[in-house]
């Protein structure tokens, strides 16, 4: 079955420091995977994919098909960039998204 | 543009009756509607899709007698909690696409349902 597993559920790091939050998933074909992000007291939304190759605020994510792994990076954390975030995949022929569990980013002053 | 909203945002009932959540896609037509439910701390778990006009898909090991989802129009879903008991406290949460593409959902604020 297809899985995604974010095994940090709490990560703190320093304002300006780099900042990786991993996601691993679990699938024999060829995935789609997303980052979403739910910032305090505002809905979930799509922060970005990973066949766009885009970075978003500052954000970026590399699918790693060896290691079945799509680690979200910045390379200089934000105070704004506090919040909830998950890795999600949708697979060919699937209507739907399998969320992971989600990690808490917290960036301190 | 893309904006869904959940009606209402939280709400309390006694164990045993039944209790109606809606879900629309304000600005936009949703051929594809989804329910979600959230336990606290923990990820997002698919309880259903529902395609406009047609019956929803039920994700495994959820009772679709006990969650009544309807979505009668391009513009509205509901999701009925029917018989509802204390384990079914949880916060619901929707999202909608235009296109059906999975990533291309418009997540609702959610509704937080307490039965006492």
């Amino acid at each position: 079955a297809q899985r995604v597993t974010q095994p940090e559920k709490l990560l703190s790091v320093f304002k300006g420091a780099p900042v990786e939050l991993k996601c691993n998933y679990s699938y024999s074909g060829s995935p789609e995977l997303f980052w979403y992000v739910q910032y305090s007291r505002q809905r979930l939304q799509l922060l970005l994919r990973h066949i766009s190759r885009e970075s978003i605020k500052g954000f970026t994510a590399d699918l790693n098909k060896g290691e079945t792994s799509f680690h979200l990076k910045k390379p200089f954390a934000q105070e704004e960039d506090s919040a909830m975030y998950y890795c999600a995949l949708s697979y060919q022929g699937a209507q739907k998204l399998v969320f992971g569990q989600g990690t808490r980013l917290t960036i301190n002053p | 543009g893309a904006v869904v909203s959940q009606h209402p945002s939280w709400v309390i009932c006694k164990s045993g009756t039944s209790v109606k959540i809606e879900c629309r896609s304000l600005d936009f037509q949703a051929t594809t509607m989804f329910w979600y439910r959230q336990f606290p701390k923990q990820s997002l778990m698919l309880m259903a899709t529902s395609n406009e006009g047609s019956k929803a898909t039920y994700e495994q090991g959820v009772e679709k007698d006990k969650f009544l989802i309807n979505h009668a129009s391009l513009t509205l879903s509901t999701l009925t909690v029917t018989s509802a008991h204390p384990e079914d406290s949880s916060f619901y949460i929707c999202s909608a696409s235009r296109t059906g593409i999975p990533y291309e959902q418009y997540f609702g604020p959610g509704t937080r349902l307490t039965v006492t």
